[in-house]
């Protein structure tokens, strides 16, 4: 089972560089998050998203986009990287109301 | 806005030892999760709390959630060194969303 996949798992942007962070689900979840972790701290919500073609604005959006095309896939996009950025970005997904998120092994994202 | 706070942030305690970790949040919720981390991985779901008064036991950690006291606990029973990690409790911030709002984490470390 591959749950929930991100990539890449590691990456360094430049400042004003732009990339896309990938995050499908084979779970037929319909609810689909992006956290950012930064060292040492808990999680902040970017975007969430609760169905194909519904996204949402969470704690910390701005600097980011994300779309919701299909179910299985939630990438987000970061459109000129900046240095505040440089953080573990998580993607998790979960099936209904109350029930456990699921969660990828994380992109550690580094700009310079 | 939904604050969630833990505590303690940092715990070193002794093998065999019990002690307590509480998550306070501000608003109204009666959905509240627990997820463990491992240094450098990513998340792992330990209980999903659905109701004022739940209380749920895995091995040597059992959480609970009184609602109206907007209070979480996961107590520890007899701490072994496999506990040293990263403790999050989260809160659904809105009931149809899931969307999660995780508090600052406690950094368990169990020694000898």
């Amino acid at each position: 089972n591959a749950g929930v996949t991100q990539t890449p798992k590691f990456r360094i942007l430049k400042i004003g560089q732009s990339m896309t962070l990938q995050c499908a689900q084979d779970m037929n979840h319909n609810y689909m998050y992006w956290y950012r972790q930064d060292p040492g701290m808990g999680l902040k919500l970017i975007y969430y998203s609760v169905g194909a073609g519904i996204t949402d604005k969470g704690e910390v959006p701005n600097g980011y986009n994300v779309s919701r095309s299909t179910t299985e896939d939630f990438p987000l996009r970061l459109e000129l990287a900046a240095p505040s950025q440089t953080s573990v970005y998580f993607c998790a997904s979960s099936s209904t109301g109350g029930t456990e998120a699921f969660f990828g092994q994380g992109t550690r994202l580094t700009v310079v | 806005e939904l604050k969630v706070e833990q505590n303690p942030l940092f715990l070193s305690m002794q093998e065999g030892k019990n002690y307590t970790i509480y998550c306070n949040y501000s608003t109204t919720s009666d959905r509240l999760y627990w997820y463990r981390q491992d240094p450098g991985k990513s998340l792992e779901s330990l209980f999903v709390l659905l109701s004022n008064g739940a209380v749920k036991q895995e091995g040597r950690l059992m959480a609970s959630l009184d609602t109206k006291a907007r209070l979480s606990t996961l107590h520890i029973t007899a701490a072994v060194h496999d506990l040293s990690a990263t403790y999050f409790c989260a809160v659904d911030e809105n009931y149809n969303t899931d969307k999660l709002i995780f508090g600052t984490g406690t950094r368990l470390q169990v020694f000898p």
